[in-house]
């Protein structure tokens, strides 16, 4: 089975642009979560899409957004780019129950977003 | 609310035996993840406990005791490549992961 894909590896913007990264899940994944990681920081929860249906979102401004496609691959927006948004951003796609029951993430290798 | 603490760096000589604690508390709890990070690379899984004990995988264990809101990742016979971060996660009453800031392992000769 391949991984889980993401979409550019590596990226520079400058403040005030836009940028929209991507994630394929696992084949047969429904769920996809992201994550922000920072030296220090750990990885920070941004959202999580099942069934093109965002189900959790984390503590982050409303410049992130996402969304989530039939085929479960997710796209991840950030929008008037600052200083603070560089970061590796991963995704990560699972395969809970029915019951939302959590399992065992996979993580894609990650986007580095570096601001300018 | 769930929050979860682990130690922010280790030091350990190769060959030898490190344990990694992980501390939580949580208003819902659903087992605990371990999982590993190379500098530069991806989170990888390395266990998940939901019952109280010790799970062995070769070299790596990981205990969880649920009463006291505790786990550790017991890695043995250490090897240079050991060096990485630890993460810890647990989920939410929402099923969702939290995890812990990482413990960064370095594994000296």
């Amino acid at each position: 089975k391949a991984g889980v894909t993401q979409t550019p590896r590596y990226l520079i913007k400058t403040r005030g642009q836009q940028v929209t990264l991507s994630c394929s899940p696992i084949s047969g994944h429904r769920s996809v979560s992201w994550y922000q990681q920072t030296p220090g920081q750990g990885l920070q929860f941004l959202f999580e899409y099942f069934s093109e249906t965002q189900r959790n979102k984390g503590n982050f401004p409303g410049r992130f957004s996402g969304r989530q496609f039939s085929n479960s691959r997710s796209e991840m927006n950030v929008s008037t780019l600052e200083l603070g948004d560089s970061a590796l951003y991963l995704c990560a796609s699972s395969s809970p129950g029915a019951g939302g029951q959590t399992y065992e993430q996979y993580f894609g290798p990650g986007t580095r977003l570096t601001v300018t | 609310g769930q929050n979860i603490d682990q130690p922010t760096e280790m030091t350990a000589t190769e060959g030898a035996i490190v344990q990694i604690n992980c501390t939580y508390q949580t208003s819902g709890f659903n087992g605990l993840f371990w999982y590993q990070q190379h500098a530069g690379e991806a989170p990888t899984f390395l266990s998940y406990n939901v019952l109280d004990g010790l799970e062995e995988k070769g070299r790596f264990s990981s205990f969880l005791s649920r009463s006291k809101g505790y786990s550790y990742l017991l890695l043995k016979e250490l090897q240079m490549k050991d060096s990485a971060s630890y993460l810890c996660a647990g989920p939410d009453s929402n099923y969702q992961l939290i995890w812990g800031a990482g413990t960064k392992l370095i594994i000296k000769p």
